[in-house]
């Protein structure tokens, strides 16, 4: 198993440009989350999504969309990049049921975003 | 709303120390606690979970208490080794998924051969 994969790995874009991070996993979870990491600071979560056709708002959304249209895949798009977009960006994946965060999350390795 | 915090924000140790790494949350209803370490330039990787019926959790060197009434949840490494050297995340999930996995700023730990 690959586990959870991520493009780019880094990536410069200008103040108003768009991109899409990509997301996969391999390993049939129905739960998947987008999370930022400021230096020095925790982990937030932007979005999350517990199965094909379903997102929802974390913590920090605004800037940024996603979809889930399979059980794979989880782009995360940013729209109008900002500087206060310059981040590290990480994508994860667990099962998931009702008590849906009592499972262990894998990350995949991150995309250092820088906007300038 | 759910706020962790991690002490020390780095800790540096010579080789073969036992440490404890802190973690205390300001909402004890949570479904589970999660420590991760991360090393420079990479993605988390998961160590210990901790169900919040659970008191602790053991994996190797690495051992994990949680006190949900106190809010509070520690991180024992035995015989610390140059290898162990990365920052080390605590995160807390609320019960009901009506509150999302909530992360520390974490703590860089050293370990000096």
């Amino acid at each position: 198993n690959a586990g959870v994969t991520q493009t780019p790995k880094f990536r410069i874009l200008k103040i108003g440009q768009s991109m899409t991070l990509q997301c996969t996993q391999d390993m049939n979870h129905n739960y998947m989350y987008w999370y930022r990491q400021d230096p020095g600071m925790g982990l937030k979560l932007i979005y999350y999504s517990v199965g094909a056709g379903i997102t929802d708002k974390g913590e920090v959304p605004n800037g940024y969309n996603v979809s889930r249209s399979t059980t794979e895949d989880f782009p995360l798009r940013l729209e109008l990049a900002a500087p206060s977009q310059t981040s590290v960006y990480f994508c994860a994946s667990s099962f998931g049921t009702g008590a849906s965060w009592a499972y262990e999350q894998y990350f995949g390795p991150g995309t250092r975003l820088t906007v300038t | 709303k759910q706020e962790v915090t991690q002490i020390p924000a780095a800790l540096s140790v010579p080789e073969g120390e036992n440490l404890v790494l802190n973690c205390s949350f300001t909402d004890s209803a949570i479904y589970n606690l999660q420590w991760f370490r991360q090393d420079p330039g990479k993605g988390l990787t998961s160590l210990l979970l901790i169900q919040s019926s659970q008191r602790e959790q053991t994996s190797g060197r690495l051992n994990a208490s949680l006190d949900k009434s106190s809010g509070r949840s520690t991180l024992y490494i035995a015989a610390s080794q140059p290898g162990d050297s990365a920052t080390y995340l605590c995160a807390v999930a609320g019960e009901g998924g009506s509150e999302k996995l909530v992360f520390g700023k974490g703590t860089k730990l050293t370990v000096n051969p």
